[in-house]
């Protein structure tokens, strides 16, 4: 794995709570994703990063929102959690090349 | 929407087999790539395949890009329980800036022994 970790990793919280995930990592990668993982649909971007305080939607990016405020840290934010945001949540990165690395990912369930 | 649709959704073989796995997307891409997920773990990259590529190689990973068909292939030779995994191909499209993948749902895959 290149270096990234996800905080936490599992997480049970109740509709309409804030949540924030964390993605840390230590390749200098510029460029970050966050992704969710549902059955049935695969892996759908949510919001990315193309630098620090660069970032732009996704294909599913309502309800969350994302800042990068160092190169190696991304954090996602679910401003009122719902249950259709119950989830596996990837982080992922990439340098120059175009291949991305995927973090271990956060199950996050929204009761 | 998703760009990319693997084909089939499942696949069960016996160990020593080989494994082939389809993908077909609807734009214009400049790269297709194919990652592995074992089960609760991230994606890894196994292989990418540029848009002016027809075939490419990687230890026992064979894959295909006809772009005029709009359809990329994965093949595993040889296979080995260890490869029980799903296989998901992502596109990047033509012109699209910061790397953005588009998945498929994936194809899983059973390598009994």
């Amino acid at each position: 794995d290149a270096g990234i970790t996800q905080s936490p990793r599992h997480k049970v919280t109740e509709t309409g709570t804030p949540v924030t995930l964390r993605c840390h990592q230590t390749e200098n990668h510029r460029y970050m994703y966050w992704y969710r993982q549902d059955p049935g649909h695969g892996l759908r971007l949510i919001h990315y990063s193309y630098g620090v305080k660069d970032t732009d939607k996704g294909e599913v990016s309502d309800g969350y929102s994302v800042s990068r405020s160092k190169t190696e840290d991304f954090l996602l934010t679910l401003e009122s959690a719902t249950s259709s945001q119950t989830s596996v949540y990837f982080c992922a990165t990439a340098g120059g090349p175009p291949e991305q690395y995927f973090g271990p990912g956060t199950r996050l369930t929204v009761t | 929407s998703q760009q990319g649709e693997e084909d089939p959704q499942a696949l069960s073989i016996q160990e020593g087999e080989n494994a082939t796995m389809n993908c077909s997307y609807k734009t214009s891409i400049n790269n297709l790539q194919w990652y592995r997920q074992n089960s609760g773990r991230g994606l890894v990259h196994l292989i990418l395949i540029r848009s002016n590529e027809r075939e490419k190689h990687s230890g026992r990973l064979r894959v295909t890009l006809d772009t005029s068909k709009k359809s990329s292939s994965l093949l595993i030779t040889a296979s080995r329980a260890a490869d029980t995994a799903s296989y998901f191909c992502a596109t990047v499209l033509s012109g699209a800036g910061s790397y953005q993948l588009t998945f498929g749902k994936g194809t899983k895959l059973s390598v009994i022994p």
